[in-house]
């Protein structure tokens, strides 16, 4: 399995509600990212977790709040969202965060905020 | 303060033609570079990379080229091919300022259109 999967694919949610994007690989990599890419820009990095612990936080606003259960799985918890929020948001792992060995993207969830 | 920067937000080339996407950087400390195509509504896809030690790296129908005194990269496709139509993004990695963790930073991407 050379792939992170991501869901759901796609996600309209109002501003008052709370969902959660998810992502997962099998490919044994321990770090894992989170990406938020705004259309005709490049993907700006949100999160970072290694080995299972929260290494970089880019000061994202705490209305997202990253999760890493296990080192297979990667969150994104949504609440209180603003309409510019709206975006492709996009998983990626590497082997480690120490080193360069290249990452895998996920194909992204497409969020919407009403 | 972009530190990566593609400067043609679209290119249009002949199909068998050689199509070159042009990267240029501002920090001094970024060790890989890579290439990155993207198809609408997918990730991006790794294409090619090169460390900050080479000039040049090839693979198939795709090349890198490195010049480090110019801060520049370039990724060269012969011969171009409808389906390499999509976004290309340059990014290089670094390890993070005061950390031990790498990071990535973007371009903001090259659409490159081939036709028939």
């Amino acid at each position: 399995d050379t792939e992170v999967t991501q869901t759901p694919k796609h996600l309209v949610m109002g501003m008052t509600n709370k969902k959660s994007l998810k992502c997962e690989q099998h490919m044994g990599h321990r770090a894992m990212y989170w990406y938020k890419q705004k259309a005709k820009k490049p993907p700006e990095l949100m999160f970072v977790y290694s080995y299972e612990k929260l290494s970089i936080n880019e000061s994202v606003p705490s209305r997202f709040s990253p999760e890493c259960p296990n080192s297979s799985l990667l969150n994104l918890h949504l609440h209180a969202l603003q309409p510019e929020d709206s975006a492709l948001y996009l998983c990626a792992s590497s082997h480690d965060g120490q080193g360069w060995n290249g990452y895998t993207f996920g194909s992204g969830t497409r969020l919407t905020v009403v | 303060d972009q530190q990566v920067k593609q400067n043609s937000p679209s290119l249009s080339v002949q199909e068998g033609r050689i199509s070159i996407l042009n990267c240029d950087y501002t920090n001094s400390m970024f060790d890989y570079f890579l290439w990155y195509k993207k198809y609408p509504a997918e990730g991006p896809t790794f294409l090619i990379s090169i460390s900050s030690i080479k000039d040049k790296n090839e693979d198939g129908r795709f090349t890198v080229f490195l010049n480090k005194s110019a801060k520049h990269l370039s990724l060269h496709i012969v011969p171009s091919q409808p389906g390499d139509s999509a976004v290309y993004f340059c990014a290089a990695s670094a390890l993070e300022s005061g950390g031990s963790n790498y990071k990535l930073t973007f371009g903001k991407g090259t659409l490159l259109t081939v036709n028939p």
